[in-house]
């Protein structure tokens, strides 16, 4: 299995563009969630989805937009991106049911300029 | 959701023992320790959880005292490999909607020396 994928691996950005952060696993796992890290701030949850067609909102939503069309993927989508924004991105899944470990992807690095 | 708290930072022999602290003075009886670590630049990485009793796996040991409001984790043998920020978590358990409740904090950067 490749378990969670991410791509792509570094972004810059111009204030105002948009760009979808791609998050694919392979293990069939129900939940998918998206976590932004800045420095001394930990890991937020930006968004999440229990299962395709269904999503929700984290700690941060604001200026981000997700779907979940498929069980694998994903995606999260910055409409109008921001300065704000630059920071690195983490994906990960798990089973839904399951007390056991989230796998995380290796990050996405956007820099909005 | 339950508050941890940890030291920022750590320091610890390499083949010695590392044993981080975690207060979760608030924990609620249906919620999990879990922690993770990340080394530097990658996705974090699970490491153990528990709820009321002690647990050991490959990587780690997982102490959490009688009354639940702290725990501490233990690398028996750490190595150079095992620098990493370490994130102690308070969860609830996964309902029947599966909401997420992992809310990750600062965490202990744990250097370890040879």
């Amino acid at each position: 299995n490749a378990g969670v994928t991410q791509t792509p691996k570094f972004q810059v950005l111009k204030t105002g563009q948009s760009m979808t952060l791609q998050c694919a696993q392979d293990m069939n796992h129900e939940y998918m969630s998206w976590y932004r890290q800045d420095p001394g701030m930990g890991l937020r949850l930006i968004h999440y989805s229990v299962g395709a067609g269904i999503t929700d909102q984290g700690e941060v939503p604001n200026g981000y937009n997700v779907s979940r069309s498929t069980t694998e993927d994903f995606p999260l989508r910055l409409l109008s991106a921001a300065p704000s924004q630059t920071s690195v991105y983490f994906c990960a899944s798990r089973n839904s049911l399951s007390y056991n470990e989230q796998f995380f992807g290796p990050g996405t690095r956007l820099t909005v300029l | 959701d339950a508050k941890t708290t940890q030291p920022p930072s750590m320091d610890c022999a390499e083949g010695r023992a590392a044993n981080l602290p975690c207060n979760h003075s608030t924990i609620s009886g249906n919620e999990y320790v879990y922690w993770y670590r990340q080394i530097h630049s990658q996705g974090p990485q699970y490491i153990i959880h528990g709820l009321k009793n002690n647990e050991t796996n490959e990587m780690a040991s997982l102490i959490i005292t009688e009354d639940r409001k702290s725990s501490t984790l233990i690398l028996p043998h750490a190595t150079l490999r095992d620098t990493a920020v370490y994130y102690c978590i308070v969860r609830v358990g996964v309902t029947q909607g599966g909401s997420e409740k992992l809310v990750f904090g600062k965490g202990t950067k744990l250097t370890v020396n040879p």
